[in-house]
C-alpha cells in the first residue's frame, strides 16, 4: 500500500532562517511526486512535480529534491508570506489518484 | 473565468438530505477528481473520472454518487447526508497525458447537522 509521511507536522521559523521539510514515501512504482502549498480556506496550489531520483526543481525561495525514498522541500531565507501548509503527494504508475501526506504547517515570523 | 470553480463554497444541511456539490473546469481536462479533506486524514480521493461518462471509485466512495455527462462538469452528490460527511470537499482536474499534476478548486465546506 502506498504511504506518504511528512515531517515535521508543524514548523516555526524566524524570517530568514532556512530549513527543510521532509516527505518519506513508499509506492509501487513512482509516476511522480508532487508538492503543493495550501493557504487557510483555499485549495492546494501546485508547486512542483519530481519524476525520478536525483531530480531537483526550484521556484523562488523553494527547492524540491527527490531520492528513491524521500523528498525534501528546502526553504531558503523564508518570509512571512511563505507561511502555509505544504502537502506532499505521490502517484503510482498503476493509478490515477494522488496519495497525500498530512502536510507540514509552516509559520514564518 | 478560466480555471476550476466549485459551488457552493459553503453549505449547511441536515442529516438525510440530498446535497449536490458542483465542479466546473475550463481547461478541457480529461481527468477530474473529488477529494475530501479532514483533520488527521489529509486529502482522500472519493471518485474520479477519466472522461465523460467514465467514472470510478476512490478510497472513500461510500455515500457518494458522481456523474459526468459533459467534460467540463463533475458534480458530486451525497444521496442522504450523514454527519460523518461534514468535511471540506475539493475538486481537481488534470490533462490527458504528459504532465500528471492535478489542479485544485477552492473547495466547498459542507456541514451536516
Amino acid at each position: 500500500e502506498d504511504q506518504v509521511t511528512q515531517s515535521p507536522e508543524a514548523l516555526r521559523l524566524q524570517e530568514g532562517e532556512s530549513s527543510s521539510l521532509n516527505c518519506s514515501y513508499t509506492v509501487s512504482g513512482l509516476r511522480g511526486l508532487f508538492w503543493y502549498r495550501q493557504d487557510p480556506g483555499k485549495g492546494p496550489e501546485f508547486l512542483f512535480t519530481l519524476y525520478s531520483a536525483g531530480e531537483e526543481k526550484e521556484k523562488e525561495r523553494l527547492k524540491a529534491t527527490l531520492t528513491k525514498k524521500e523528498s525534501f522541500l528546502h526553504i531558503t531565507a523564508p518570509k512571512p508570506e511563505d507561511s502555509a501548509t505544504y502537502l506532499c503527494a505521490v502517484q503510482a504508475n498503476s493509478g490515477y489518484a494522488l496519495n497525500f501526506g498530512k502536510g507540514t504547517s509552516l509559520l514564518v515570523t | 473565468d478560466a480555471g476550476i470553480t466549485q459551488s457552493p463554497r459553503y453549505k449547511i444541511t441536515e442529516t438525510g438530505r440530498q446535497v449536490t456539490l458542483m465542479c466546473h473546469q475550463t481547461w478541457s481536462h480529461s481527468y477530474m477528481f473529488w477529494y475530501r479533506q479532514d483533520l488527521g486524514h489529509g486529502l482522500r480521493l472519493i471518485y474520479y473520472s477519466a472522461a465523460a461518462d467514465i467514472t470510478d471509485k476512490g478510497e472513500v466512495p461510500d455515500g457518494y454518487v458522481v456523474s459526468r455527462s459533459k467534460t467540463e462538469n463533475f458534480p458530486l452528490t451525497l444521496e442522504s447526508a450523514t454527519r460523518s460527511q461534514t468535511s471540506v470537499y475539493f475538486c481537481a482536474s488534470r490533462g490527458l497525458a504528459g504532465y500528471f499534476e492535478q489542479f485544485f478548486g477552492p473547495g466547498t465546506r459542507l456541514t451536516v447537522l
